[in-house]
């Protein structure tokens, strides 16, 4: 058991339109990774955040952004969804250290983009 | 650039058999490198990672995992596959500074009695 959790458990949207999804970390995990994961594809990196900053992005553009609040939990905000935006969203929570220490996953938001 | 390749998209055995999955990565420095399983309906569960030292690894649920640098492979094994391992299975690879992460597409393991 993990204790990282996510919410929405599913959503659906509009091309458009913007959604903000939301994580919270297992306690005392102080970096949040976010992937999107494509049907039959692995999870892509979208972001990590360590202590409220981001410390890394992958290859996605601008309008994928998030936050990290002070009790380490956090959101990813996609704007202007497009179809190609329907996944599954995963994030990951990490104990402190070595930032490529244990990562531990919550069960994902499922987004499906109409 | 860094990268992940798993060659094998779905494999079949039989319960009881052993199993090897296989992973690839491209990284200009000594990777991280990690197993993940995911089950229908769930987020991914962390099988083994190596980092450094024995380059074999023994990680959860009997698995284990042996890290050839010369062949930049990192390939999963259990010697007697459970019915209850099917699932779909993904390797993955971090830089060093630990602010990047790369998955490969996965395996999906079918389990026959």
């Amino acid at each position: 058991e993990t204790g990282v959790t996510q919410s929405p458990t599913h959503l659906i949207k509009t091309r458009g339109q913007q959604v903000t999804l939301r994580c919270s970390s297992q306690s005392g995990h102080n970096t949040v990774s976010w992937y999107q994961q494509a049907l039959g594809q692995g999870p892509q990196f979208i972001f990590q955040y360590y202590r409220e900053e981001e410390n890394g992005r992958g290859n996605f553009p601008p309008r994928f952004s998030g936050l990290q609040f002070p009790n380490y939990s956090s959101e990813l905000n996609v704007n202007a969804l497009e179809l190609d935006d329907s996944a599954l969203y995963l994030c990951a929570s990490s104990i402190p250290g070595l930032p490529t220490d244990t990562q531990y996953f919550g069960p994902g938001t499922r987004l499906t983009v109409l | 650039a860094q990268s992940v390749t798993q060659p094998d998209i779905h494999i079949t055995v039989s319960e009881g058999a052993s199993l090897e999955l296989r992973c690839n990565y491209s990284y200009g420095a000594t990777p991280y490198l990690f197993w993940y399983v995911q089950s229908p309906g769930q987020g991914l569960q962390l099988l083994l990672k190596y980092f450094s030292g024995d380059t074999l690894v023994q990680g959860i649920k009997g698995f284990e995992a042996e890290f050839k640098r010369s062949q930049s492979s990192f390939n999963l094994r259990k010697p007697s596959v459970h019915w209850s391992d099917a699932a779909e299975y993904f390797c993955a690879v971090a830089t060093n500074t630990g602010n990047q992460f790369y998955f490969g597409t996965g395996t999906s393991l079918t389990v026959i009695p």
